[in-house]
């Protein structure tokens, strides 16, 4: 156990409906990554945030859009969504300072 | 940004035999490489990381070398085992409150019993 847990493990719905992916990062991490992993696009960055702030975007959809809470957990929410999001989501988090990432055990969407 | 490479994208070995992973960076400004391990429907995993003060690191059957001047890193497993069949993904990043891992595609590691 990593100690960052992602809900829900999984989820199937409909294009064009939204969802809510959450994460609580370990105890004491202040930085949340959101990466998408397809079949044949590996381990793709979303975006981060540190201790509830941006901090770096990578290849996320302008229908897609993250926030971090004060008590540290991070939302992804994805919106309108088509055949091509079905993924698994992971959200991984750091120490400050940054050494390893921890990952959790991810959210896999289906959209049908 | 970062880029991060892989190759070969497959590699079949036999059990016993040695497998060698290649990964290239393109920033010259990173300085921590991690690989990761994924086996199937499970979440990636550390298994070593390797910080550019440091050539070469090594954890029983599983060692990393960074060469910074060529910018490219390896992931070196000896006397492999069926369990090490999995999913190996290299990334590089730099370290600070900023940072973000940037992930080569990943290497699927067959080893033949």
């Amino acid at each position: 156990d990593s100690g960052v847990t992602q809900t829900p493990k999984h989820l199937i719905t409909a294009t064009g409906q939204r969802v809510t992916l959450r994460c609580s990062p370990r105890s004491g991490d202040l930085s949340v990554y959101w990466y998408q992993q397809s079949l044949d696009q590996g381990l793709q960055f979303l975006i981060q945030y540190y201790n509830g702030e941006e901090r770096a975007k990578g290849n996320i959809l302008e229908r897609f859009s993250a926030q971090q809470f004060p008590d540290l957990h991070s939302e992804l929410n994805l919106s309108s969504l088509e055949l091509g999001d079905s993924a698994l989501y992971f959200c991984a988090s750091s120490t400050t300072g940054f050494t390893e990432a921890f990952f959790g055990q991810g959210t896999r969407l289906t959209v049908v | 940004g970062e880029n991060v490479e892989q190759h070969p994208s497959t590699l079949s070995v036999q059990e016993g035999d040695s497998a060698v992973i290649k990964c290239t960076y393109s920033d010259s400004a990173s300085n921590y490489f991690p690989w990761y391990k994924q086996e199937l429907g499970k979440r990636p995993q550390l298994i070593i990381d390797i910080r550019s003060n440091v050539g070469e690191k090594k954890d029983q059957r599983i060692a990393v070398t960074l060469n910074k001047t060529a910018k490219h890193f390896s992931l070196h497993i000896t006397e492999t085992q069926p369990e090490d069949s999995a999913v190996y993904f290299c990334a590089a990043s730099l370290t600070g409150a900023n940072s973000k891992l940037t992930f080569g595609k990943g290497i699927t590691l067959s080893v033949r019993p």
